[in-house]
């Protein structure tokens, strides 16, 4: 089974408004990470957010917000006030065990942002 | 800190011939990731090292890559015999302590096999 699945290849969204993209997780370790990493054309990989399996309240950085089911073992990014420089592929990561090692990345959503 | 730098950004090889790049991570960062990424595809691990230590190897590598993190710094990564599935984005990623939470990615380094 996948790791990570994010079932959107690609996504538009207009400028200004708000974006959700998904990510769903598989992992029988109670203890786990969750990442969002984007990665423009330029190729450089770039971290987002990081949400934490016993963390209480959803993460946020900025504009960006975790929205974490661990019910639904989900973890879906939700980018606010979508700006024409987020235009990128976006990655769904996790990271087993509290400082585990491997690094599970999902195969990315592309997001359009549309002027 | 000007980085996770990775060297060479681009390298054309024939198969079989060797090929050898090299990954300088950000000062004081222990942990040094390697991951292979396909066009469409997410990064996919190779491997990791905690100081000089390799610790992980995924086992997808084949017996044809190395890696060597010799004083903690700088790490190599090493294709032997290389095939035309080879081709590839390499990237390095550095950590910092005490949670590894935060990865800092490198440029990557784009692999050709002719």
């Amino acid at each position: 089974a996948q790791k990570i699945t994010q079932t959107q290849p690609g996504m538009f969204v207009q400028e200004k408004e708000a974006v959700t993209l998904d990510c769903t997780y598989d992992t029988s370790d109670p203890s786990y990470g969750l990442f969002w990493y984007k990665q423009p054309s330029s190729g450089e990989m770039i971290f987002l957010i990081y949400q934490g399996s016993y963390d209480q309240q959803n993460a946020t950085e900025g504009r960006y917000s975790l929205n974490f089911q661990k019910a639904r073992k989900s973890a879906n990014l939700v980018i606010s006030a979508s700006q024409l420089g987020d235009s990128a592929m976006y990655f769904c990561a996790m990271r087993e065990g509290t400082t585990g090692n491997q690094f599970y990345f999902g195969t990315g959503t592309s997001l359009t942002v549309i002027p | 800190d000007t980085g996770v730098s990775q060297n060479p950004r681009h390298k054309i090889t024939k198969r079989g011939q060797n090929v050898t790049f090299r990954c300088d991570p950000i000062s004081e960062h222990n942990r040094l990731y390697w991951y292979r990424q396909t066009l469409g595809q997410g990064p996919e691990f190779l491997t990791y090292f905690q100081n000089e230590a390799q610790l992980e190897k995924s086992r997808l590598l084949s017996d044809r890559f190395s890696a060597e993190r010799p004083k903690g710094s700088f790490s190599t990564l090493e294709i032997q015999r290389t095939e035309q599935g080879d081709s590839a984005m390499y990237l390095c990623a550095s950590s910092p302590p005490p949670t590894f939470n935060e990865q800092f990615f490198g440029p990557g380094t784009r692999l050709t096999v002719l």
